[in-house]
């Protein structure tokens, strides 16, 4: 069985300010990682996903993701909030080499502050 | 990537009717994913649809409740039957990486908004 935990429902951070969103999963084969962005009335984009690559992953919009198999974790980080950031992202989880079924968290919705 | 348009973007239905969403894909894909997002809520699989055989229902999501066709392969449609405000949520199909490739990476529509009143 699979699935994922986002601690902190709700993040607020200053424009200008780092960004991290915490993602921790469990999985008992090696797992596929990703993290959606959700914009206010749009489906979902992914930002990223780790497929047993290289650990630290980069995406879209200057996001990344680190994955430690020791911390069974996938946070995901920015640098820098832009304004343009606040929106719903969701970790998410499938089997590596089975079906294409996600598993979603429960989301963690981002605040950025002028 | 996959270009993928659901129909309607959103409606306001009535207790007890039925509405069926419709999602087309602009390339031939295997499988197709139904999920629900209940209000401020995450993302739950209903039903994996695959063409030619009968959808694949997950835990807690009934056949009659949520019926599914997939009549080829770039099309599918959810119908959610005898609607209750319970059933108000945004339903979003989504197709696997059309690379050939499993990743496990799926590429969502842009949902259909459902208010039952």
């Amino acid at each position: 069985a699979q699935s994922v935990t986002q601690l902190g429902s709700h993040v607020s951070v200053s424009e200008g300010a780092l960004v991290l969103l915490r993602c921790n999963y469990s999985s008992s084969v090696p797992p596929y990682l990703f993290w959606y962005v959700q914009y206010p009335n749009q489906g979902l984009q992914l930002l990223l996903k780790y497929t047993s690559a290289a650990t630290l992953v980069k995406g879209i919009n200057g996001f990344e993701a680190e994955f430690k198999k020791s911390e069974t974790s996938f946070h995901l980080t920015k640098p820098s909030a832009h304004m343009s950031d606040a929106a719903e992202y969701f970790c998410a989880v499938s089997g590596s080499g089975a079906t294409n079924k996600l598993i979603f968290g429960t989301g963690t919705l981002l605040a950025v502050q002028p | 990537s996959a270009v993928i348009s659901q129909k309607p973007s959103r409606d306001i239905c009535q207790r007890g009717t039925s509405l069926t969403i419709q999602c087309q894909v602009d390339s031939q894909v295997t499988m197709m994913f139904w999920y629900r997002q209940q209000p401020g809520q995450s993302l739950t699989l209903i039903a994996t649809a695959n063409q030619g055989s009968e959808a694949t229902y997950e835990s807690g999501f009934v056949i009659d409740k949520f019926p599914i066709s997939r009549p080829n392969l770039t099309f599918s449609t959810l119908t959610v039957s005898n609607m209750s405000p319970e059933d108000s949520s945004i339903y979003l199909c989504s197709v696997e990486g059309v690379s050939g490739v499993n990743t496990g990476e799926l590429f969502f529509g842009e949902g259909s908004r459902l208010t039952v009143l």
